[in-house]
Parts: structure tokens; C-alpha cells; sequence
């Protein structure tokens, strides 16, 4: 499985976009981004997955770079309440994989 | 709520202790997990199980043992714990073989061993 980097924690203004960057240089062409997010002692939320596209829903959108080395996520006006860590996986697409590995993630902490 | 119900959310136990972990999920997912994660620490990926077979134990103590009578329900059975094996136990499910799958979490069962 392909591994990822994160940096180990970031500030973001209340009402400010954030960006967690992620890198997973060594990535196949069949592996697809997973985000995720953990807030406090709660069980890890999924956000958002992508493949090669750039992908949005209604938390978050997913910044893959054409070269698919790093990604982007992006909470377009944080709040309060997306304080929590963030992991970047990266999971691949063939018959038998079931396996999520988390790493250490991104601690964002959203200031008033 | 993700659709993945843990029971309990807590427990303390005695090193001499039986106890079991439950996880349920109406989903209609076939594959479910089970994930440590001790103070500070990322998760550990333990055992995954799809369609009630185990096709995943990462060197995992015998003195946890994992049971799935069904693609619903995953248990973990606990025996003769240390301390060091307290930590929040996290159950997770997913549909499919593929990547393009994603996993939802219970709120975790919070373990203290005494």
C-alpha cells in the first residue's frame, strides 16, 4: 500500500478555508484518496474519496494533482466543529483489498 | 450516526476477566473490521472479516478473539487482558471488494483494564 504524508498539525481561522495537503508520492494508478476525520475520542468520520478527479460533496472537496503524487483537502469555511484530525489513505482498487491503514494524520485546530 | 452501533461505549474490566465486545451494523455492508487505538497513537488494524470469513489478523494476542455469526455482527472476545490493552476499540463496515468503497466507524467501546 502506498504511504502518506501529513503534516503533523495546522491553525485555521474560523470562517476561513482550510487546506490539508497531503503527499503520497509513491501511488499506483489504482489506488484511490480517502479523507477522513477524528474528533476527539470519537470514532473516525469518512469526508470524501477520489481516484483522479477532483471530487465535492457537502463537507469538503478533494484537490488531486494531475501527476495523482498529492492531494488537497479543502473545508471551505471551517468552524468550530471541524477541529479534529485528519488522515489521508490511500486504498487500492483490486479484488480481496478491505484493509484502511491510518497513519498519524493532520491536527487541525479551527480559532476563533 | 453512521449506521454502526458499538456496545457498551464503556467498560473496565479485571485482568482475570471475560468480556465481549459488540458490533452491529444495518448497512448491508459484508466486510467489518475491528481497530485499536491506544492513547495518542494512530489506529492498528486487528482483524477484518467479509461475508462471516476472516481474511485478516495482524499478529494479533490470542487473548483477543474475534467472532462474526453474521455480515451484521462482529464480536471480540477478551480474556486474560493486560494493562497495556486499554485503549478505544473501533468497529468499522464497508461494502464491496473495491477501493472505490468507503468504511463508516462506530463511536468506539472505551477499554480500561484494571
Amino acid at each position: 500500500d502506498a504511504k502518506t504524508t501529513q503534516p503533523p498539525s495546522m491553525d485555521c481561522a474560523e470562517g476561513r478555508a482550510a487546506n490539508l495537503p497531503c503527499n503520497h508520492s509513491t501511488i499506483s494508478g489504482n489506488e484511490y484518496v480517502y479523507w477522513y476525520r477524528q474528533i476527539h475520542s470519537q470514532g473516525p468520520q469518512y469526508i470524501i474519496h477520489g481516484l483522479k478527479n477532483n471530487e465535492t460533496n457537502e463537507m469538503a472537496s478533494l484537490i488531486i494533482t494531475e501527476d495523482r503524487k498529492s492531494s488537497t483537502l479543502i473545508l471551505p469555511h471551517a468552524t468550530l466543529r471541524d477541529t479534529a484530525v485528519y488522515y489521508c489513505i490511500v486504498r487500492p482498487d483490486y479484488s480481496g483489498t478491505y484493509k484502511y491503514i491510518f497513519g498519524t494524520g493532520t491536527r487541525l485546530k479551527v480559532l476563533a | 450516526e453512521t449506521g454502526v452501533t458499538q456496545t457498551p461505549r464503556h467498560l473496565v474490566m479485571g485482568m482475570t476477566n471475560k468480556k465481549s465486545l459488540k458490533c452491529e451494523q444495518h448497512l448491508g455492508h459484508n466486510a467489518m473490521y475491528w481497530y485499536k487505538q491506544s492513547a495518542k497513537k494512530p489506529l492498528e488494524l486487528m482483524f477484518v472479516y467479509n461475508f462471516k470469513e476472516q481474511t485478516e489478523n495482524n499478529s494479533v494476542p490470542s487473548r483477543f478473539s474475534p467472532e462474526c455469526p453474521n455480515s451484521s455482527h462482529l464480536f471480540l472476545h477478551l480474556h486474560t487482558l493486560q494493562p497495556e490493552d486499554s485503549a478505544l476499540y473501533l468497529c468499522a463496515s464497508s461494502q464491496g471488494q473495491g477501493g472505490d468503497t468507503e468504511a463508516f466507524f462506530g463511536q468506539g467501546t472505551r477499554l480500561t483494564v484494571v
